[in-house]
């Protein structure tokens, strides 16, 4: 069965220090990650999905079949960063419309 | 284009009461779904469907129904509210399947006493 697991419910930095949030997923295939970003009193968006390989807003992630990880991380944390955080991973085959996320790991960025 | 709305934005319901919760699309997209939010817990799909006429259960589809009679119109149905159900339900949509980018909905926020 598909699983995604953030382990940190909370994570605090200070403004200009790295962040690293983690996830870590199980899944047999090919897996389709992605991170998801819910800022206060906004709708959830898409941040980034490893296929793309793209930095957003100096995110990077990077899939670890290995270790089955995709941990999000920025070398220096913003205040405006302060948000929930979700882990998703995309269904196991090409019919369907289930995302599987994990618990979300909440990041305050202290001034 | 106002990509995915939800109405209502907040509800209360007593236990026992039945409710809909809209969900509508303005982007044209095949596939739509329902997730609740709850603490710890992440989203958790609900019901999805990949099509006009075609809907299927996800994790958590007990005590929900719904139904899908256009391609924009998604909405979901609470048969006989508990108070199990105190959530904040979000609507997405896609183009594609689970593994495309979801579009979601600003959600709403239901309490069940």
């Amino acid at each position: 069965a598909q699983r995604v697991t953030q382990p940190e419910k909370l994570l605090s930095v200070f403004k200009g220090a790295p962040v690293e949030l983690k996830c870590n997923y199980s899944y047999s295939g090919s897996p389709e990650l992605f991170w998801y970003v819910q800022y206060s009193r906004q709708r959830l968006q898409l941040l980034l999905r490893h296929i793309s390989r793209e930095s957003i807003k100096g995110f990077t992630a990077d899939l670890n079949k290995g270790e089955t990880s995709f941990h999000l991380k920025k070398p220096f944390a913003q205040e405006e960063d302060s948000a929930m955080y979700y882990c998703a991973l995309g269904p196991n085959n090409n019919a369907g419309n289930m995302l599987t996320f994990g618990g979300g790991t909440r990041l305050m960025v202290k001034p | 284009n106002a990509g995915v709305t939800q109405t209502p934005k907040f509800q209360v319901l007593k236990t026992g009461q039945s409710m809909t919760l809209q969900c509508a699309q303005d982007m044209n997209h095949e596939y739509m779904s329902w997730y609740r939010q709850d603490p710890g817990m992440g989203l958790r799909l609900i019901h999805y469907s990949v099509g006009a006429g075609i809907t299927d259960q996800g994790e958590v589809p007990n005590g929900y129904n719904v139904s899908r009679s256009t391609t924009e119109d998604f909405p979901l149905r609470l048969l006989s509210a508990a108070p199990s159900q105190t959530s904040v339900y979000f609507c997405a949509s896609s183009r594609g399947t689970g593994r495309e980018t979801q579009y979601f909905g600003p959600g709403t926020r239901l309490l069940v006493l």
